[in-house]
């Protein structure tokens, strides 16, 4: 597996508000997932998305996958204060590499 | 959901003296388990992975001698730090995995060496 890089960097909004992320990668995958990281905490898995589907939902979460361009997307729809968090891509599931994440900030 | 347990959660400790967290998968048996230590606003980096009854597979620029990790059974991997110093001070993270599965994480420790 091979590094994701997130984009931007860092992304403040407004409650109610959607958030949108980006994930770019180098090589072919079997599958792309998302994780957020609360400030102190571990990460928690939000939603894999396989090489062969192009869009999957999970409640107000939504990921796209291009694998023609190698990126993905994470849509937050009607953001919530907590879902402040840091916001990780990864490819496969060993040998994991993460980038820096997006900082996302929703003020209440 | 998968659960994974890390322990302790915050070690404040003088320099010099060792530090052992383990990480336990409470509800699966994970083959795989990984360590990662994550500096302020910046990004996991893998420091091993280690599956049960093997030696660990480190990551190049990580000290095996300093890092000991040891996976004695499918639910228990611990990390030992050995004669800590001020900048092994970080947030030390583990995840558990199995064949085919995303990893689960563990809450992270925060490691402070005075």
């Amino acid at each position: 597996s091979q590094q994701g890089e997130e984009d931007p960097q860092a992304l403040s909004i407004q409650e109610g508000e959607n958030a949108t992320m980006n994930c770019s990668y180098k090589t072919s995958i079997n599958n792309l997932q998302w994780y957020r990281q609360n400030s102190g905490r571990g990460l928690v898995h939000l939603i894999l998305i396989r090489s062969n589907e192009r869009e999957k939902h999970s409640g107000r979460l939504r990921v796209t996958l291009d694998t023609s361009k190698k990126s993905s997307s994470l849509l937050i729809t009607a953001s919530r204060a907590a879902d402040t968090a840091s916001y990780f891509c990864a490819t496969g599931y060993n040998d994991m590499r993460f980038g820096a994440g997006t900082r996302l900030t929703v003020k209440p | 959901g998968a659960v994974v347990s890390q322990h302790p959660s915050r070690v404040i400790c003088k320099s010099g003296t060792s530090v052992k967290i383990e990480c336990r998968s409470l509800d699966f048996q994970a083959t795989t388990m990984f360590w990662y230590r994550q500096f302020p606003k910046q990004s996991l980096m893998l420091m091993a992975t280690s599956n049960e009854g093997s030696k660990a597979t480190y990551e190049q620029g990580v000290e095996k001698d300093k890092f000991l990790i040891n996976h004695a059974s499918l639910t228990l991997s611990t990390l030992t730090v050995t004669s800590a110093h001020p900048e092994d001070s970080s947030f030390y993270i583990c995840s558990a995995g199995r064949s085919g599965q995303p990893q689960h994480f563990g809450d992270g420790t925060r490691l402070s060496i005075l």
